[in-house]
């Protein structure tokens, strides 16, 4: 069983500031997903690294793909309250069209 | 916004007691899955199918089956509902209606189903 472990659990942080989210695993991935999910409403995709050591940013997001392609990171630059959410990876195994889920991260920012 | 709807968005039930969640989509897509959402775990898949009438096993198939008979339409069915059980479930598809779009391809949710087992 692939898994995929996401850290931290939990964040609370100020507009602003900056922050990087971490999900880490000991098994290859083909490629890796990052969706946010906000209370409510179903996750919905960021972004979707393929390369080893690939790097894509989105606005104030920054993704990158470990070079193992067994991690990822997201980085947000200057948080702001519209960031808040529930921050998942998933991590494509390259059989049978399914997706292995990170344990997520929930984000908090505030005012 | 894909075209999933599930029913209902939220129930309570008794242990014991049998329960079905129906995902409707109206975009065609080959692949749709179960999953059920629990804090610490993020979502974990319970089972999926590749086709009418074609399914598998997830990594927490124990005490759900699921159906198929219609490409638009796939049933969840918690046989005799346990407190266990209790979660936001999530269905899911993708692709473009036939075989696997590719890596780039990203999962399409609805917006879940609450469920409570008393």
């Amino acid at each position: 069983t692939q898994l995929l472990e996401q850290s931290p659990q939990f964040l609370s942080i100020q507009e602003g500031e900056n922050l990087t989210v971490y999900c880490n695993s000991s098994s290859v991935f083909s490629s890796l997903q990052w969706y946010r999910q906000e209370p409510g409403e179903g996750p919905v995709l960021l972004v979707t690294v393929v390369t080893g050591g690939e790097v894509k940013k989105l606005k104030r997001l920054t993704f990158q793909f470990g070079d193992a392609r067994k991690d990822s990171s997201l980085h947000i630059t200057a948080a702001q309250p519209g960031d808040t959410g529930l921050y998942l990876c998933a991590g494509d195994g390259g059989t049978a069209s399914k997706l292995t889920f990170g344990t997520g991260t929930r984000l908090q920012v505030t005012l | 916004d894909a075209g999933i709807t599930q029913s209902p968005r939220h129930k309570v039930t008794e242990t014991g007691t049998p329960v079905t969640l129906r995902c409707h989509q109206t975009e065609n897509h080959r692949y749709m899955y179960w999953y059920r959402q629990d804090p610490g775990h993020g979502l974990r898949l319970i089972h999926y199918s590749y086709g009418v009438k074609d399914t598998d096993k997830g990594e927490v198939s124990d005490g759900y089956s699921v159906s198929r008979s219609k490409t638009e339409d796939f049933l969840l069915t918690l046989e005799s509902a346990t407190s266990s059980q209790t979660s936001v479930y999530f269905c899911a598809i993708f692709g473009a209606g036939t075989a696997r779009s590719g890596p780039n391809s990203p999962l399409h949710f609805g917006n879940g189903t609450r469920l409570t087992v008393t």
